[in-house]
């Protein structure tokens, strides 16, 4: 199983919202990312989880709340989001430095 | 910041055509890799090329790396409407965790 996949695919949301983003990987990888995506823009890097624990933060608001229950799981929470950030929300792992990724959610906060 | 940046911006080719995108970037490397994105959907690895490697071939795929330069190209040959993507190049650094820092990308058309 080479696929990481991820959980909605579309998620519609008011700023009063709590929601969750889901992604999973079968493939025994123990580093797992979360990436925000503009439209026209390269994927920018979020959190980073290296054996379920969270190593890398790049100064995400704390409006998004990243968990990681297992090493097949990693969860993105969301709650009270502005329209900023819409975007598409792209999970990944990695494998001796390549990294894997999955379809994506694509995130409209109103 | 290390983000590589890609040239062209866009590029327009007719089928069986070759394309040839450019990536440059700033700091020290492990690696570089190549990823393609399909409209608004996830990115599909290509090609890594190590910092020691100079050039790497997948199928269609050539890949170079000046690390004197700072520079990588990639090259599709005979190219396919199917090709029609963004393609992004990637510098791959272990700092603790392993982090890839993603270049603007290229948007590539190819015409049938």
């Amino acid at each position: 199983d080479t696929e990481v996949t991820q959980t909605p695919k579309h998620l519609v949301m008011g700023m009063t919202n709590k929601k969750s983003l889901k992604c999973e990987q079968h493939m025994g990888h123990r580093a797992m990312y979360w990436y925000k995506q503009k439209a026209k823009k390269p994927p920018e890097l979020m959190f980073v989880y290296s054996y379920e624990k969270l190593s890398i933060n790049e100064s995400v608001p704390s409006r998004f709340s990243p968990e990681c229950p297992n090493s097949s799981l990693l969860n993105l929470h969301l709650h009270a989001l502005q329209p900023e950030d819409s975007a598409l929300y792209l999970c990944a792992s990695s494998q001796e430095g390549t990294q894997y990724f999955g379809p994506g959610t694509r995130l409209l906060v109103l | 910041s290390q983000q590589g940046e890609e040239d062209p911006q866009a590029l327009s080719i007719q089928e069986g055509e070759n394309a040839t995108m450019n990536c440059s970037y700033k700091t020290s490397i492990n690696n570089l890799q190549w990823y393609r994105q399909n409209s608004g959907r996830g990115l599909v690895h290509l090609i890594l090329i190590r910092s020691n490697e100079r050039e790497k071939h997948s199928g269609r795929l050539r890949v170079t790396l000046d690390t004197s330069k700072k520079s990588s190209s990639l090259l599709i040959t005979a190219s396919r409407a199917a090709d029609t993507a963004s393609y992004f190049c990637a510098t791959g650094v272990r700092a603790g965790s392993y982090q890839l820092t993603f270049g603007k990308g290229t948007k590539l058309s190819v015409i049938p």
